[in-house]
């Protein structure tokens, strides 16, 4: 199984900072099976990046993914009120398809 | 537009069974895979099983496999989850899911809530 593991746990920012959340796998992943959801209370999950660096429909482009084998990366260029929500990482390429602990973002 | 609703969740005994169903309207169904993640209060995401389009190809979590089967229905657009020996820890809200063929999950439900308890 692959395990992914997402820091930081929880990230406190303003509205207008950019925010840089990790996700890094206990083994190499490959790109084409990459994905962020964010997630808010209440709510089902959003897909918002896939294949490591692909916005979803509708995500807008403030919203980036990177990264390759064991480390990945979402950027949020600037944060907006609407952003403040639960992240989590999934790789869909191997059975099963694990998800990251998940990152709290939080207004500070 | 893509529409997936779950529904059969509820309060069982440790021991017993449950049939939750989801049925998807908006997107040609049997085209997609579809899958089952659970969320247990206050906690991550975590996969639980799925089904390929046709039908034929199941994958499972290890904590559910031999005691919960996916299936799915072309015909009315509904995957089902049959999940027996049901266990406290088998409590969440589970989400159905939509994908294409190895892809990412699209679209999901609004979830229905899993309550295990005596």
């Amino acid at each position: 199984e692959i395990v992914l593991t997402q820091s930081p746990g929880t990230l406190s920012l303003s509205p207008g900072e950019r925010a840089t959340l990790s996700c890094r796998a206990s083994q190499s992943v490959s790109s084409a099976y990459l994905a962020w959801y964010h997630q808010k209370p209440g709510q089902a999950p959003r897909l918002l990046i896939y294949g490591a660096s692909n916005r979803a429909t509708g995500i807008p482009d403030r919203f980036s993914g990177s990264g390759s084998g064991t480390d990945f990366t979402l950027t949020i260029s600037r944060l907006e009120p609407e952003d403040f929500a639960v992240y989590y990482c999934q790789q869909y390429g191997t059975s099963p398809y694990t998800f990251g602990q998940g990152t709290k973002l939080e207004i500070k | 537009e893509v529409q997936l609703l779950e529904s059969g969740g509820g309060l069982v005994q440790p021991g017993g069974s449950l049939r939750l169903s989801c049925a998807a309207s908006g997107f040609t169904f049997s085209s997609y895979d579809m899958s089952w993640v659970r969320q247990a209060p206050g906690k991550g995401l975590k996969w639980v099983s799925n089904i390929s389009g046709s039908g034929s190809n199941t994958y499972y979590a290890d904590s559910v496999k031999g005691r919960f089967t996916i299936s799915r229905d072309n015909s009315k657009n509904t995957v089902f989850l049959q999940m027996n020996s049901l266990r406290g820890e088998d409590t969440a809200v589970y989400y159905c899911a939509s994908s294409q063929w190895r892809g990412p999950f699209e679209d999901w439900g609004q979830g229905t809530l899993v309550t295990v308890s005596s």
